[in-house]
């Protein structure tokens, strides 16, 4: 099945300083990415739908200039978290769909990252 | 607002018992449903996808869908301590020529020994 690679799978930064995370999807080319938030026992919540050479777009709630994204070619999508604070320490999980699947077919999950803020 | 209901749990069954997880969503026009499972500090991972009414079997696990009810449930037969997980149920909106997955919050699942 299709792959989705993220990096790094764990980050810890000290607060104010930026974090950048990659989303590549590696045997296929994924026109739309999502990127979600998971803090502890809770749901993933969609942050934002990434897209291929267009603007990103973005869930009620969040704030673009904070959560930057970048999907500037076909396999490969970045989310960074501008000036980090403590309350942003979460797990982020991006996902894609292989097009070749169609559009109701499943999402294919990166391995997520733990983001810690100190 | 469209939302996906899950009992948060935990559900706790004895190994070999069926767990039912159960699921409920509030958008009509849903079109496709998915069950994921979700060891902690990990990423989901399909387990059951289902587009019609009815019953779906793949093995172990069983996924129903009622599009009258808005309810889809997950049965579990001869569970086994290793399906323990957080089970998230997941229902794609159409949204834009495209269709937007939306997340219930899962429910815990304890398979004991």
């Amino acid at each position: 099945g299709a792959v989705v690679s993220q990096h790094p799978s764990r980050v810890i930064c000290k607060s104010g300083t930026s974090v950048k995370i990659e989303c590549r999807s590696l045997d296929f080319q994924a026109t739309t990415m999502f990127w979600y938030r998971q803090f502890p026992k809770q749901s993933l919540m969609l942050m934002a739908t990434s897209n291929e050479g267009s603007k990103a777009t973005y869930e009620q709630g969040v704030e673009k200039d904070k959560f930057l994204i970048n999907h500037a070619s076909l396999t490969l999508s970045t989310l960074t978290v501008t000036s980090a604070h403590p309350e942003d320490s979460s797990f982020y999980i991006c996902s894609a769909r292989d097009p070749e699947q169609g559009s109701f077919e499943k999402l294919f999950f990166g391995s997520g990252t733990q983001l810690s803020v100190l | 607002q469209k939302e996906v209901e899950q009992n948060s749990g935990p559900l706790s069954v004895p190994e070999g018992a069926i767990a039912s997880l159960n699921c409920t969503y509030s958008d009509r026009v849903s079109q496709s449903f998915f069950w994921y499972r979700q060891y902690s500090g990990k990423s989901p991972e399909l387990i059951m996808s289902i587009y019609s009414n009815g019953d779906k079997e793949d093995g172990r696990f069983t996924a129903q869908l009622n599009k009258a009810s808005q309810y889809v449930s997950l049965l579990i037969r001869d569970s086994q301590p290793s399906d323990s997980a957080t089970y998230l149920c997941a229902v794609n909106n159409p949204s834009g020529g495209s269709y937007i997955p939306t997340f219930g919050r899962g429910t815990s699942l304890i398979v004991h020994p």
